[in-house]
């Protein structure tokens, strides 16, 4: 079964510094991969998605994952990370019906120190 | 041009009554998912349906839980006798097309509270 795993519940970084964070999944197809954002109280934003081609993919905000196959993951980064980024962010992998259902890691909260 | 609405944004129910929760998808979209974010959890799939069929309810608990999308007026889910598990943010998200591949856009959530 399609699994998403996002090994850090937590992470603060202080604004400037780089983030990354961390996505796993289990598909034994290619995946169609997914990064969202969510403020509080609020709905999900997407960040950016990853289907074929360039395993480097370029999002909103500043935001860029990368695909790596052998290593089953789907890494988000941003190399200066602003005060307003603090959310919670979820990573996620289309489930292999071709119903476009998502299936979600559990999510990292971001908190950014000033 | 629209986005995905949900309403009510925050719903109390007590124990035993009934909760129905609405989404109007964009416009042009004849595609609504449902998924639960429970406390400290990630999105749960419920049910994906498309303009008067359920295509997929894999996710929906057997007992309590329906959801409808008429061919007019918004997608419907609705909870009977509501307990306190279902406490929860309930998303809906909608797609112009079947698949992810268009992407699905969220609503800002109905939060469910059970007394």
């Amino acid at each position: 079964a399609q699994s998403v795993t996002q090994p850090d519940i937590h992470i603060t970084v202080s604004e400037g510094a780089s983030l990354e964070l961390r996505c796993n999944y289990s598909y034994g197809a290619t995946p169609y991969l997914f990064w969202y954002v969510q403020s509080p109280g609020q709905g999900l934003q997407l960040l950016l998605k990853y289907f074929s081609g360039d395993t480097l993919v370029q999002g909103i905000k500043g935001f860029e994952a990368e695909f790596k196959r052998s290593q089953s993951s789907f890494n988000l980064r941003k190399p200066s990370v602003h005060w307003s980024d603090a959310a919670e962010y979820f990573c996620a992998v289309e489930g292999s019906s071709n119903t476009g259902k998502l299936i979600f890691g559990q999510g990292t909260t971001l908190q950014v120190k000033p | 041009n629209a986005g995905v609405m949900q309403n009510p944004r925050h719903l109390v129910r007590r124990r035993g009554q009934e909760a129905r929760l609405r989404c109007s998808p964009m416009k042009g979209h004849s595609h609504v998912y449902w998924y639960r974010q429970l406390p400290e959890e990630g999105l749960k799939f419920m049910v994906y349906l498309q303009k008067e069929n359920i295509i997929d309810e894999s996710g929906m608990p057997k007992e309590r839980f329906s959801a409808e999308f008429p061919k007019e007026g918004p997608s419907i889910l609705r909870i009977q006798q509501v307990v306190r598990g279902d406490s929860a943010a309930y998303f809906c998200a909608s797609s112009p097309l079947q698949g992810a591949t268009d992407t699905q856009y969220f609503g800002p959530g109905t939060r469910l509270t059970v007394l």
